[in-house]
This record gives C-alpha cells, structure tokens and sequence, in this order.
C-alpha cells in the first residue's frame, strides 16, 4: 500500500490479556517507530528498529512489552498481561533512510487499545 | 519542564484570519523539528519540517524556528475551517541518535465560520 497500515484498528481487551498490534511500513523505509499517544497528549517514543534490528528500546514503559521486526518490514507489538494504563492509542511510524537524519516520518492511523 | 512544550488551546480564530502557534524546547542541541497536524482519530500528518533559523514556507504555512530562544512557531495565513484540527510540534532527539521524535502535547485549533 502507499501507506503505513496497522492493524487491528480497534482492540479491547480484558485486563490480563496478551496482544498483539500489527504494523506495515512503507515499503523500502529502513526505519520503525512506534509511539504510544494517551488521550490529550503528544505521541510518546516507545522504540526504533532499523532494518530487524532494535536500536532503541528506552521508552517501552515496562518488561510487558515487547516488539520485533524479524524480517526488516512488518513489525509487531506485544503487550502481556495487560493492564488498564494500558489503555491509549499506539502509532506506528516509518521513514526512508536511517534515523536521525532529519528525516520525516509517516504515521499509521494507529490502533486505539482499550483494557476493561 | 516538558522537553517540547505546547499551550494546549484550544486555540480560537476566525475565519481568514492568521492562526499562530507556538512550541518551546529545553534541549539546546536540538537540529531537526517538526509540525504535524492531526485530525481527531486519525494519524499525524506532517506539515513542516524546519532545520535552520528562520522562516520556511510552504503556501498558507510559514514555519520559524530561534534556536538561540529555543522556539518553534507555525503561522497559518487565511485560515479555513478545514484546519481545525490538533497540531503537534516536535523535535528529533535522543542521545542514540535514531531519529526518534519527541512531542508536545499539541495546541487545538479552531477555525470558526
């Protein structure tokens, strides 16, 4: 597609419960980003990958998260156990070259995680 | 104090009229910013980049950046209903040099008829 696609858009889960968020990035954009954005706040980084590698993974808020990109283009992210501050909107970016670059970065339209 | 600091609005302006936004940021070291524009449910959708001093524009968009006072401002000229929407100032940081993007927590424009 043109875009970055994530799936699903929308996920409720019972708290306790494991998921997965699913994204696509552009296709040939080297770099991953996934952010988590709250309601009423800016997005906030949770971690980078460039290419299949995890560069950065200093804003994942706890050991229940986890994310990989095994062959360098769709990306996951697992939530464990999870739980009600869990809840929010998580975005997926990509962008073409390696980051810090200045490079601008694509936005998915998200998946709106919410934990009962 | 926020690394990227936004007033939250909303922000109310007629019509036609020129809607400012402002951003401020602690990181002196700071190279690379950014505004996205984000309609309510949707994703971030990149308006402006800026990197040097100055003024940038782009049609109804001028984006300045004053490294030395640490600020970033969008002027929007001729504003149409159609803006109103969030927009989220941020710039590219952290020490691991990956291009990770930090926000504020974005200032809402209403553009009323």
């Amino acid at each position: 597609g043109a875009g970055v696609s994530q799936s699903p858009r929308y996920k409720v889960a019972k708290r306790g419960q494991d998921v997965a968020l699913r994204c696509d990035p552009i296709s040939g954009h080297v770099s991953l980003f996934w952010y988590q954005q709250a309601l009423g706040q800016g997005p906030e980084f949770l971690t980078y990958f460039q290419n299949e590698a995890q560069l950065d993974k200093s804003g994942l808020p706890s050991d229940r998260f986890f994310a990989e990109r095994p062959e360098g283009s769709v990306s996951t992210l697992k939530i464990q156990r999870t739980q009600q501050e869990d809840s929010a909107v998580y975005l997926c970016a990509s962008s073409f070259i390696a980051g810090g670059l200045g490079q601008p970065q694509h936005f998915g339209d998200g998946t709106r995680l919410s934990i009962l | 104090q926020k690394e990227v600091e936004q007033n939250s609005g909303p922000l109310s302006v007629p019509e036609g009229a020129i809607a400012s936004l402002n951003c401020t940021y602690s990181d002196r070291g700071s190279q690379s910013f950014f505004w996205y524009r984000q309609y309510s449910g949707k994703s971030p959708e990149l308006i402006m980049s800026i990197y040097s001093n100055g003024d940038k524009e782009d049609g109804r968009f001028t984006a300045q950046l004053n490294k030395a006072s640490q600020y970033v401002s969008l002027l929007i000229r001729d504003s149409q209903p159609s803006d109103s929407a969030t927009y989220l100032c941020a710039r590219e940081g952290g020490s691991s040099n990956t291009g990770k993007l930090i926000f504020g927590q974005g200032t809402t424009l209403q553009v009323k008829p």
